[in-house]
């Protein structure tokens, strides 16, 4: 079964709004990461926390972890139309040697209207 | 620039038609990945390679195999593709010892007919 799930699944809102998905998962991680997908390509690396961090900033974006509610939010503040896209959670986890494995969660489709 | 390339970008084959995928990376990562990503799904790793160590998921289904002839080069081969292996397949690569992030290539489009 998926690691992550994700809310809200779909989110609209103006352009310079803040946008808040979060993301729950089941078991014990590593770090987690959040990319973003625009439409019909791959995905791309936003940023990454480990699990002894609580809060993480890059740019617009700011990323939470409360590994004791094993949940994470992801924050764009003042968004732009260029910022739509689908966003996904994804926990690492260790394979046993140096591999880390992600699982993604359902993933947030976010419109932002100009 | 330092990059993960996927050929083609699209791909239609025939239902059973044996079809292969391409990849490709210049960021000279140990570790390379396949993933399967259906319809506003999240994307679901099939396999990977750690060098030459190949990996399959328990759940991969014997369709799919996988081919790594050296660093740069992977290729997801899918013997009799079913109308279900319809998806969009992402490549990503990865060097654990430097991080944890994966770097992933556009993907490339399957439709079966």
């Amino acid at each position: 079964s998926q690691q992550g799930e994700e809310d809200p699944q779909a989110l609209s809102i103006q352009e310079g709004e803040n946008a808040t998905m979060n993301c729950s998962y089941k078991t014990s991680i590593n770090n987690l990461q959040w990319y973003r997908q625009n439409s019909g390509r791959g995905l791309v690396h936003l940023i990454l926390i480990r699990s002894n961090e609580r809060e993480k900033h890059s740019g617009r974006l700011r990323v939470t972890l409360d590994t004791s509610k094993k949940s994470s939010s992801l924050l764009i503040t003042a968004s732009r139309a260029a910022d739509t896209a689908s966003y996904f959670c994804a926990t690492g986890l260790n394979y046993g040697g140096a591999t880390n494995k992600l699982i993604f969660g359902t993933g947030t489709l976010l419109a932002v209207q100009p | 620039d330092a990059m993960v390339i996927q050929n083609p970008r699209y791909q239609v084959t025939q239902f059973g038609k044996p079809v292969t995928l391409s990849c490709s990376q210049t960021l000279n990562h140990n570790v390379m990945y396949w993933y399967q990503q259906k319809s506003s799904q999240a994307p679901k790793l099939l396999f990977h390679y750690y060098d030459k160590d190949f990996n399959n998921e328990a759940d991969t289904p014997d369709n799919f195999q996988s081919r790594r002839p050296n660093t740069s080069f992977c290729f997801l081969d899918i013997r009799s593709p079913g109308l279900g292996d319809a998806a969009m397949y992402l490549c990503a690569t990865s060097s654990p010892p430097r991080g944890n992030t994966q770097y992933f290539g556009p993907g490339t489009r399957l439709t079966v007919l």
